[in-house]
């Protein structure tokens, strides 16, 4: 199985902040790597496909990087709502495996 | 708009059976692979199953292969996950979601998940 390791765990950051989040993966997965965005007491929610393209209706301050084994999600600009864990997940392989997840909390 | 409503979880003994249900709408149901993805609360993601949109190929995880049995049924819009022989770490809210098509298969919808308990 394809092991994902996001870093940091855990991050705090004020409101403007620029969040950068990493994503490795234990080989490579070219660019089969999504990212996901899951607020409390809500189901996750998708943001970014093929590592760099951002799903419809989702703001431009996030972007995606990355392809091989290390992967980004940068925030820009962090807004209030943007507080949530982030999750990666690799879609090359069976089984889909994801990172352990990266919380933004606020400073 | 596309809607994904699971159903069926509960509280269950270790050693015993439930039947988990995801109604879709909104969506050519049968053109998409569905997925089940589950998640102990305060933990993170743990992908369970998939089946194509046909019913033809489906995967398990390694954790619950044996245990576990995903179907569809396209007429009536519907995946189900039979859980059998079920253990305490299968306590997790289960998440069915809809597999993106013609990309990197990144899972685009999601429902609001089902609790499952498994506890004497």
């Amino acid at each position: 199985d394809i092991q994902m390791t996001q870093s940091p765990s855990a991050l705090s950051a004020s409101v403007g902040d620029r969040v950068i989040i990493t994503c490795r993966a234990s080989q490579t997965i070219s660019v089969y790597l999504n990212w996901y965005q899951q607020r409390p007491g809500q189901a996750p929610k998708f943001l970014i496909y093929g590592s760099s393209s951002l799903q419809s209706g989702v703001p431009s301050r996030f972007t995606g990087s990355g392809s091989g084994t290390d992967f980004t999600l940068t925030i820009s600009s962090l807004q209030p709502e943007d507080f949530a864990t982030y999750y990666c997940q690799q879609s090359y392989s069976v089984p889909q495996t994801f990172g352990q997840g990266t919380k933004v909390e606020i400073k | 708009e596309v809607q994904l409503v699971e159903s069926g979880g509960g509280l269950v003994r270790p050693g015993g059976s439930l039947r988990l249900s995801c109604a879709a709408s909104g969506f050519s149901f049968s053109s998409f692979s569905m997925n089940w993805v589950r998640q102990v609360p305060g933990k993170g993601l743990e992908w369970v199953s998939s089946i194509s949109g046909s019913g033809s190929y489906i995967h398990y995880a390694d954790s619950v292969k044996g245990r576990f049995t995903v179907s569809r049924d396209n007429t009536n819009n519907s995946v189900y996950l039979q859980l059998s022989n079920l253990r305490a770490e299968d306590t997790a809210i289960y998440y069915c979601a809809r597999e993106l098509v013609g990309t990197t298969s990144p899972l685009d919808y999601w429902g609001q998940g089902t609790l499952v308990t498994v506890s004497s």
